[in-house]
This record gives structure tokens, sequence and C-alpha cells, in this order.
């Protein structure tokens, strides 16, 4: 069973400081995905990840993969206000036998104060 | 251009209540179609998916069902709602040209009381 975790779970920080999100799978993957959750609004799609040592950047957010690893990360630079959210990451288990959909972590709940 | 469509948008249901969320997909065909549940404080949960009309695989045991009667439709059902069903109901496509990134709907917000 393919399982995805993120850390932290919850993050405060403050405005103009730099962190990392962490995302750990447990099985191989080349394919990891990132989303962005606003309160009760759906899922926006913010990378796509396809192989190792993928990065993708854009603008304050830069995500990457070691798939040797089973890990990814999403580097916030210099953070501000409009960045505050829910991040998930996701891993398709995709082995050949179909769209059987992605496997979600529980999401980092990030809250950027002034 | 291609969007989704779901709704309704808030529900608030007795339980034992018989439940239908409705999904569409429009400036695509074949899609890869997907049901998610969001319970408070927790992740995303995949519920079911389909990869064509009439073909459903369903990765939890749950009183809900899911039918898929048109190409671009996708339906979640439940003939007697329980209060575990609460949660945010998501539908998803996907086309596979990019892995399977999964393009949501907005979603469907459902307490069962």
């Amino acid at each position: 069973e393919l399982k995805v975790e993120q850390n932290p779970l919850f993050l405060s920080m403050q405005e103009g400081k730099n962190y990392t999100i962490y995302c750990n799978y447990s099985t191989t993957s080349d394919r990891l995905y990132w989303y962005r959750q606003d309160p009760g609004k759906s899922l926006e799609s913010l990378f796509v990840l396809l192989s190792n040592g993928a990065v993708k950047q854009e603008g304050r957010l830069m995500a990457s993969l070691d798939t040797k690893a089973r890990l990814s990360t999403l580097h916030i630079t210099a953070a501000v206000h409009d960045l505050s959210a829910t991040y998930f990451c996701a891993v398709d288990g995709y082995s050949g036998g179909g769209a059987d959909g992605l496997t979600f972590g529980k999401g980092t709940h990030l809250i950027i104060q002034p | 251009s291609q969007t989704i469509h779901q709704w309704p948008a808030t529900l608030v249901q007795p339980v034992g209540s018989p439940l239908s969320l409705e999904c569409t997909v429009e400036g695509t065909s074949n899609p890869n179609l997907y049901w998610y549940r969001q319970a408070a404080g927790r992740g995303l949960q995949l519920l079911f998916y389909s990869v064509g009309i009439g073909q459903i695989s369903s990765e939890v045991p749950q009183n809900l069902s899911a039918s898929r009667p048109q190409d671009r439709q996708f339906i979640l059902s439940s003939k007697k709602l329980l209060l575990s069903d609460s949660g945010f109901y998501l539908c998803a496509w996907s086309v596979g040209h990019e892995g399977e990134k999964l393009f949501f709907g907005s979603g469907t917000q459902l307490s069962v009381l």
C-alpha cells in the first residue's frame, strides 16, 4: 500500500522567511504532484514532477523530486501572506495497470503572518 | 478548454436520506474520472475511479456507490447516509498526458445531521 507522509502538518511563519515542506512516500514512483487548497475551496495544481531530479519553480515556490530517496520538497522563499493555504503532495503509484488515481498526503496547513 | 462542473456546492442531509452528487466534464473525451473525499483535518481519500462508461473501481468499502452513465458524467450516490459520510467531496478528471495529473471540480460540502 502506497503511503505518503508530509511534514510538518502545520506551519506558522512570518513574512519574508524561508521554509521547506517535505513529502516522503513509500513506494517506487517517479510522478509526484503538489496542490494548493484555500479554505473551503477545491485543489489547484501547482507542480507536476515526472522524473528524478526534476525541479520546478513558480514565483516564491520551488518543488523538487528525488526518486531514489522517495522525497519531494516544496521550498518557500521570502514568504508572503498570499501563500497561506494548505499544500498537498500526491504520488502516482501507476504501475501500468490503469488510471487508478493519486495517493495524497494529509496536507501542510501553512499560515504566514505579517 | 476543458472544464469540470460539480454540484451542488453545499448539501445538508439527515441521516438515512439518499444522496446524489453529479459531476460533468466538458472539452475532453474519454477522461478518467475520480471521486475523492476529504474529511475534516485529513487528507484526500480516493473513493472511486472510472476509466470508461460503466467501468467503476472502488477503493474503500462503504455505503457509497458511483456510476458513469455517460462518457463525461460521474455520479456519486448513497441509499442511506451515515454521519460518517460528512465531508468535502471532490470530483476530478485526468487524461494521463502528464502522468495522472488531476483537475478538480469545485467540491461539495456534505453535512449529514
